[in-house]
């Protein structure tokens, strides 16, 4: 079956580093999603990637989709304390049903002050 | 209004009881799910409704069955759960097809706890 593996488990950074986070799917995905869960809560979407080589940017965050749709990552410039989470990304295989995505394992980020 | 709604946030039930969690979502969107989540674990797949029909089972034991009665609600009934049931259940919705592809809106969960 689809595997989305997503490194590393977990990052700690001091405030003000950069954090990098890495999706890898064992096959061509339809689309990519990423979300973010902070302590006690539930997944908030970030953002969809859906074509091949596509970048997109929220502010600090940086998302990109291989060009093979087979890899994923979300960078963020200069952490901040509010970036404390873990971060999922949820990829579905290329022509299984809609609805059907796989959520990677999630990396957890701490942030210290 | 971008909000999925869940209720209780929080149960406590014996392995004989019966209880249901309930989700509401006001968005028009087509596709509603149900998830588990176990501490420091990523959601896991339960159930898929599209258009109100159960399009996705992921082998869900039987003690918990999914009901959706229209288009904004989502029920899932237990009964005679175990303790290694207890966990973060989750409902989200997605609005099916376009370039909003599966993006899906989480509630906030119920914490369930099995004695």
């Amino acid at each position: 079956g689809q595997q989305v593996m997503q490194i590393p488990q977990y990052q700690h950074v001091q405030e003000g580093e950069d954090f990098t986070t890495y999706c890898n799917s064992s096959t061509t995905l339809s689309n990519i999603q990423w979300y973010k869960q902070r302590p006690g809560g539930h997944p908030v979407f970030l953002i969809q990637l859906v074509k091949s080589g596509e970048v997109k940017k929220q502010k600090r965050l940086t998302f990109q989709f291989g060009e093979a749709k087979k890899n994923s990552s979300l960078h963020i410039t200069a952490t901040q304390t509010t970036d404390v989470g873990t971060y999922f990304c949820a990829g579905r295989r290329l022509y299984t049903n809609a609805g059907k995505s796989t959520f990677g394992d999630g990396t957890t980020l701490t942030v210290k002050p | 209004d971008t909000e999925v709604t869940q209720t209780p946030k929080h149960l406590v039930m014996g392995m004989t009881n019966k209880k249901s969690l309930k989700c509401e979502q006001h968005m028009g969107h087509r596709a509603m799910y149900w998830y588990k989540q176990k501490a420091k674990k990523p959601p896991e797949l339960m159930f898929v409704y599209s258009y109100e029909k159960l399009s996705i089972n992921e082998s869900v034991p039987s003690r918990f069955s999914p009901e959706c009665p229209n288009s904004s609600l989502l029920n899932l009934h237990l009964h005679a759960l175990q303790p290694e049931d207890s966990a973060l259940y989750l409902c989200a919705s997605a609005h099916l097809g376009g370039s909003a592809g599966e993006t899906q809106y989480f509630g906030p969960g119920t914490r369930l706890l099995v004695l």
